[in-house]
């Protein structure tokens, strides 16, 4: 069972426009939600994270929307650039817990 | 400055056959993960670690075992490969502490199991 449910799978923007990338969760006691960001050929790396006492996060182009009622957060990409084009992972774990649980990823694809 | 190396980057194994993926990371972080990525499934947890000497199961641990005889090291194993565990596996290691601690990510470990 997916603890995490990511869309689109797939997502095609062009250069400039606005990326948006939604996450999904069912456990509560989920308590902190970082994106990940991964190229062909090489592993994720964390792109930006939220804590769920905050609504948004912003980090120069990157920003997370939350919404704790809905169990929903949400990654934005403004004034997308072809070399945002990657796979982006959602994911959630419990702040004093080891686990993380992951997306099933969307691959972005922004063009010129 | 490597960060999280795995060994070999990639491998083709017969059904059957058994071997070990290597994890090497000089962060000294006490956190050690195996996670699987397949398409459409995103990165699934096989086993961790908090500590020299201690392993525990993640998601979908069955067909692997795991050890960690030294902190820097995290060995996943195959006794004997199934076509289902073709699939890219990555190692990941974390610093201690909770909360807001990254995962560092190696490059993978592309796996073909015929």
């Amino acid at each position: 069972q997916q603890q995490v449910k990511q869309s689109p799978q797939s997502l095609i923007v062009q250069k400039g426009g606005i990326s948006i990338i939604n996450c999904a969760y069912e456990n509560t006691a989920f308590d902190y939600f970082p994106w990940y960001q991964q190229f062909p050929g090489k592993g994720p790396a964390l792109l930006i994270a939220i804590r769920p006492d905050v609504s948004e996060k912003k980090e120069g182009r990157f920003t997370i929307s939350f919404n704790k009622s809905a169990k929903q957060f949400s990654l934005h990409i403004m004034d997308s650039q072809p070399g945002d084009s990657a796979t982006y992972f959602c994911a959630a774990s419990i702040w004093s817990g080891n686990q993380f649980y992951f997306g099933t990823g969307t691959s972005l694809t922004v063009i010129p | 400055n490597a960060g999280v190396t795995q060994t070999p980057k990639f491998r083709v194994l017969k059904t059957g056959q058994s071997m070990t993926l290597l994890c090497a990371q000089d962060m000294n972080h006490e956190y050690m993960y195996w996670y699987r990525q397949d398409p459409g499934m995103g990165l699934r947890l096989i086993h961790y670690s908090v500590g020299e000497g201690t392993t525990a199961k993640g998601e979908v641990p069955d067909g692997y075992n795991v050890s960690r005889l030294k902190k820097q090291n995290f060995l996943l194993g195959l006794e004997s490969a199934a076509p289902s565990q073709t699939s890219v596996y990555f190692c990941a290691s974390r610093p201690p502490g909770r909360g807001l601690q990254p995962q560092h990510f190696g490059d993978g470990t592309r796996l073909s199991i015929l």
